[in-house]
C-alpha cells in the first residue's frame, strides 16, 4: 500500500467545469505539497501546507490533518490547466503519490 | 532572481560511464533537494541535503550514486558506472528552509 493515495488518476473536464482532485494519506507528516508537472515535464510547486486552507487564483488547497485528507480544487478550468497534479507529503521521509492526469477539453 | 539551474538538460552515456548532474539552487537558498522520475513511473525523494552536509539520504541507492552541496558551487548528483535502470528524469529542487520548494527543469539522462 503506497503512504500517499490520489484520486482520481486520470479526469477529464470541459473547459469551466469544477475540479477536485484529493489525497490522503497514511503517514504523519510536518507538510504537504501539490506539484503540477506540465507535459514537457517541469514541476512546479502550487502550495504547501501543514493546515487549513490556501488559495491562489483559481486554485484551492484543503487539508485535514485529522483524517490525514488534502483536496487540490480548480475552479474555472481552462485547458492550460492540463497537467499532472501530484501529491507528496514530508515528515520523517518524502513520499509522493503517483500524480492524476488532468486534461481540461476547450 | 533566476530560478533553480540544473544542466545538462540532457544527458546521454555508455553503460559503465559516469553522469554528473549538476544543480545551481536558487540565489539565497541552502536546501537543495534530489528527486528520480523514472519512465511511467511517479517522483522519488533520493536525497536532501544542506550546504556541506547530507541531512537525508534515505532514498539514494546504496551503490554507484552520490551526491554533495559544497560550501561554494553548484549541488552535484554523481552517479558511477551507469546502467540502463539510471535512465530517467533527475529534478533538483532548492529551499530557503524547510519549506516551499522551487524545482529545476530536470536533466533527462538517457543510458545507452
Amino acid at each position: 500500500k503506497n503512504e500517499v493515495e490520489q484520486s482520481p488518476q486520470n479526469l477529464t473536464a470541459q473547459e469551466g467545469e469544477f475540479i477536485t482532485i484529493n489525497c490522503s494519506y497514511s503517514v504523519g507528516i510536518s507538510a504537504l505539497h501539490w506539484l503540477q508537472q506540465h507535459p514537457g515535464g517541469g514541476i512546479v510547486s502550487l502550495f504547501m501546507l501543514s493546515s487549513g486552507k490556501k488559495k491562489h487564483g483559481r486554485l484551492i488547497a484543503t487539508i485535514n490533518i485529522q483524517e490525514k485528507h488534502s483536496s487540490l480544487h480548480i475552479t474555472a478550468s481552462h485547458p492550460r490547466d492540463s497537467a499532472v497534479y501530484i501529491c507528496a507529503v514530508t515528515g520523517n521521509q518524502f513520499y509522493f503519490g503517483t500524480g492524476t492526469s488532468l486534461t481540461v477539453i476547450p | 532572481n533566476a530560478g533553480v539551474m540544473q544542466n545538462p538538460r540532457h544527458l546521454v552515456r555508455r553503460r559503465g560511464q559516469e553522469a554528473r548532474l549538476r544543480c545551481s539552487p536558487m540565489k539565497g537558498h541552502s536546501h537543495v533537494y534530489w528527486y528520480r522520475q523514472l519512465p511511467e513511473e511517479g517522483l522519488k525523494f533520493m536525497v536532501y541535503l544542506q550546504k556541506e552536509n547530507i541531512i537525508d539520504e534515505s532514498g539514494m541507492p546504496k551503490e554507484r550514486f552520490s551526491a554533495e552541496f559544497p560550501k561554494e558551487g553548484p549541488s552535484i548528483l554523481r552517479i558511477q558506472q551507469v546502467v540502463r535502470g539510471d535512465s530517467a528524469a533527475y529534478f533538483c529542487a532548492s529551499s530557503l528552509r524547510q519549506d516551499e520548494q522551487y524545482f529545476g527543469p530536470g536533466t533527462r539522462l538517457t543510458v545507452t
